[in-house]
């Protein structure tokens, strides 16, 4: 079945650290790629999305690139703040599916 | 617009009890969905509503959980008797028909049984 694999957690950085969170997926035919992000005491909330391949999501200064020839969707950002300490979720949903299949998160804290 | 909410925020019952989470989906939005997180795992779907009726519950892990939208609005997730194994955290999310990743989360419930 469809399952999506992340780095383990935690990661703790420094302010103004540059952050990549893997992200690799299996599934069959083309799905859509998504980051999730729960900040403390919220929801879920879409950070980022990627329909196709070689399609690059970005919000708030995170990007991912859809590798369909490594199955992959990495998070990257240049310079994280304290602020973007997190949980990150990479899921994907197979087309023209509604259900979301979602790895198993990555809590980032960054220091000042 | 309001956002997708969940009440209780915590729970904490022992072992045997029922619990009943309840969402409120943001309103017009005809697509509901429960996910779980347990034990810091992956967040896995539970089953999804259109309108009033259950389109896909493949992911209820047992005849303990029953869910119920009644009219089509808001939704109740009943366990019963809870075991152990059941405490996590539990998503309600909501979206439009059509809107393949516009989902809304609400912030969760957490479940404890002890």
């Amino acid at each position: 079945g469809d399952s999506v694999t992340q780095m383990e957690g935690p990661v703790t950085l420094s302010e103004e650290a540059c952050l990549t969170i893997n992200c690799t997926y299996t599934a069959t035919g083309y799905p859509s790629l998504f980051w999730y992000v729960q900040y403390p005491g919220e929801g879920l909330q879409l950070l980022l999305k990627a329909t196709k391949a070689d399609d690059k999501g970005s919000n708030k200064g995170f990007e991912a690139t859809y590798r369909k020839e490594t199955t992959s969707f990495h998070l990257e950002k240049g310079s994280v703040q304290v602020s973007d300490s997190a949980v990150y979720f990479c899921a994907l949903s197979r087309q023209g599916a509604q259900k979301l299949v979602f790895g198993q998160g990555t809590r980032l804290t960054i220091n000042p | 617009e309001a956002g997708v909410t969940q009440f209780p925020s915590h729970s904490v019952i022992e072992k045997g009890q029922t619990v009943t989470l309840r969402c409120d989906p943001i309103s017009g939005h005809d697509n509901l969905y429960w996910y779980r997180r347990v034990m810091g795992k992956e967040i896995k779907f539970l089953l999804h509503f259109v309108k009033e009726s259950k389109q896909d519950e493949s992911g209820m892990p047992n005849n303990r959980f029953l869910a119920e939208r009644t009219g089509g609005t808001y939704s109740t997730l009943k366990v019963q008797p809870a075991e152990l194994e059941d405490s996590g955290v539990y998503f309600c999310a909501s979206n439009r028909p059509g809107q393949e990743s516009g989902y809304t989360f609400g912030s969760g419930t957490r479940l404890t049984v002890v």
